[in-house]
């Protein structure tokens, strides 16, 4: 399958913990890369690897990858953290790239 | 700082060629990068549309494979995306964006991202 699935929407309390999916065949094979994605704004890296977060951001961020699951945690979500999170993979070729439809992150 | 910024016209009338460039300051399109193209329709996801090495190989989504080319200008410090027979549904925000070469995890997973992004620009397909 070439497919990532995501959870459509999630909300979190602030300064709570809140964690996102992304299934999906490839990450067997590859890790998910996670992406941050704020309204008018180009999406920005926050995780790629097993857990490695580009410089700036945050330690609150961090990811996981088990099986055909790939998690990203937001441990004490702050109000600037409510913004749409996609996750990505090569696919099982290891030739393309697929992208997870996104899940909405809003900070009660 | 690298920085990548797309460029091209914002409104193509349908059934003609969408053609985008993506400049690179800040640092040079190196042998240790790749090099691609995502689209984000109004309101939707991101979609991966195809991406090329510095040695000018190529990769295409299935999606646009029968109507993408990108090329690279390695003397020239950017990249480009053409886009023929375009219609309503090709309307969406462009982004150019970097991404280097697949390294191994210490689980022996491969892993890569697109690290650096342009801005976007919206293209707009009408008559």
């Amino acid at each position: 399958s070439s497919e990532l699935t995501q959870d459509p929407a999630v909300s979190v309390a602030l300064g709570q913990t809140v964690r996102i999916t992304c299934q999906g065949d490839s990450l067997r094979t590859y890790c998910a890369s996670w992406y941050q994605q704020k309204p008018g704004q180009a999406p920005v890296l926050v995780i790629l690897g097993e857990n490695k977060r580009p410089s700036g951001i945050p330690d609150r961020f961090s990811g996981s990858n088990s099986g055909t699951t790939a998690s990203l945690t937001i441990t004490g979500a702050q109000a600037e953290d409510e913004a749409v999170y996609y996750c990505n993979s090569r696919d099982s070729s290891g030739y393309h790239y697929v992208f997870g439809g996104g899940t909405k992150v809003t900070v009660l | 700082q690298l920085q990548l910024q797309e460029s091209g016209p914002g409104l193509v009338k349908p059934s003609l060629t969408l053609s985008l460039t993506c400049t690179v300051s800040g640092g040079s399109i190196t042998r240790d990068h790749n090099w691609g193209w995502i689209r984000q329709v109004p309101g939707e996801g991101l979609e991966w549309i195809g991406s090329a090495y510095y040695s000018g190989n190529t990769y295409y989504s299935p999606s646009f494979k029968s109507r993408v080319t990108i090329s690279m200008d390695t003397s020239n410090n950017h990249f480009s995306l053409s886009l023929s027979s375009v219609t309503a549904a090709d309307t969406a925000v462009y982004y150019c964006a970097r991404h280097p070469l697949v390294l191994i995890s210490a689980t022996g997973r491969g892993y890569d991202a697109f690290d650096v992004w342009g801005p976007g620009t919206l293209v707009t397909v009408s008559s």
